[in-house]
């Protein structure tokens, strides 16, 4: 699997838009990006998927570089329950082994009032 | 749809004892998942099953940890005996295999986990 690199932490003012980028250098044609989040003491929840063109659905947008070495997850406007760990995933669609999904640390996105 | 459901929520037990989680996947959904989150290690992948089959437990921390699946809709994560160290927090997840179209979905359920405290 493609190894992912994503900021530690960020802070967005409520209303705004948040801008969470995840780095993915060694990304391979097959692989598609995986966005997850997790509220506090709750279970990661999924938000979104791409593999080379641009996403958007009702929770965020996934805007991926032509290259596809990096990607953004982007909240329009940002509110406090958009507090949480993002995480930012890379892996082969597919069956069988294809569905584990790996986590690496994300990052904690603070939504400040 | 009632989600992902596990239990019990929380769970206190003395070194040793025995300790069973729970879980109810979604419905129709045909791959069942067992993570454990701590802040050391973060989420990890502990087993999953296909149609109640496991298929790779190669997250299991040792022999201690073992999973079943009996039918489609129920799960147990057993720890025979437990420690300390077993402390954190179980999540079990579930997802329908396969779409049809542009592409697969990974799109898992997660259940609102389990909080095991071993002391």
């Amino acid at each position: 699997d493609a190894k992912t690199t994503q900021p530690p932490s960020m802070d967005c003012a409520e209303g705004r838009a948040a801008n969470l980028p995840c780095n993915h250098s060694t990304i391979s044609g097959n692989e598609y990006v995986y966005w997850y989040r997790q509220i506090h003491s709750q279970g990661p929840q999924y938000i979104i998927h791409g593999l080379k063109n641009n996403e958007t659905n009702e929770m965020a947008s996934l805007i991926i570089t032509e290259d596809r070495k990096s990607s953004t997850l982007i909240l329009p406007h940002a509110t406090l329950r958009d507090t949480a760990v993002y995480y930012c995933i890379v892996r082969v669609a597919g069956g069988g082994s294809n569905y584990k999904l790996t986590f690496g640390k994300g990052t904690l996105l603070t939504v400040n009032p | 749809d009632a989600g992902v459901i596990q239990s019990p929520r929380h769970e206190v037990t003395e070194m040793g004892q025995e300790v069973t989680l729970r879980c109810k996947p979604i419905s129709g959904h045909d791959y069942l998942f067992w993570y454990r989150q701590t802040m050391m290690r973060g989420l990890e992948l502990l087993i999953y099953f296909n149609n109640n089959v496991p298929i790779d437990d190669s997250g299991m921390p040792e022999d201690r940890f073992s999973a079943k699946m009996p039918n489609a809709s129920f799960s147990t994560l057993k720890i025979q005996p437990s420690e300390p160290r077993d402390s954190a927090v179980y999540f079990c997840a579930s997802r329908r295999s396969g779409t049809s179209g542009r592409a697969l979905s990974y799109e898992q359920y997660f259940g609102p986990g389990t909080r095991l405290t071993v002391t």
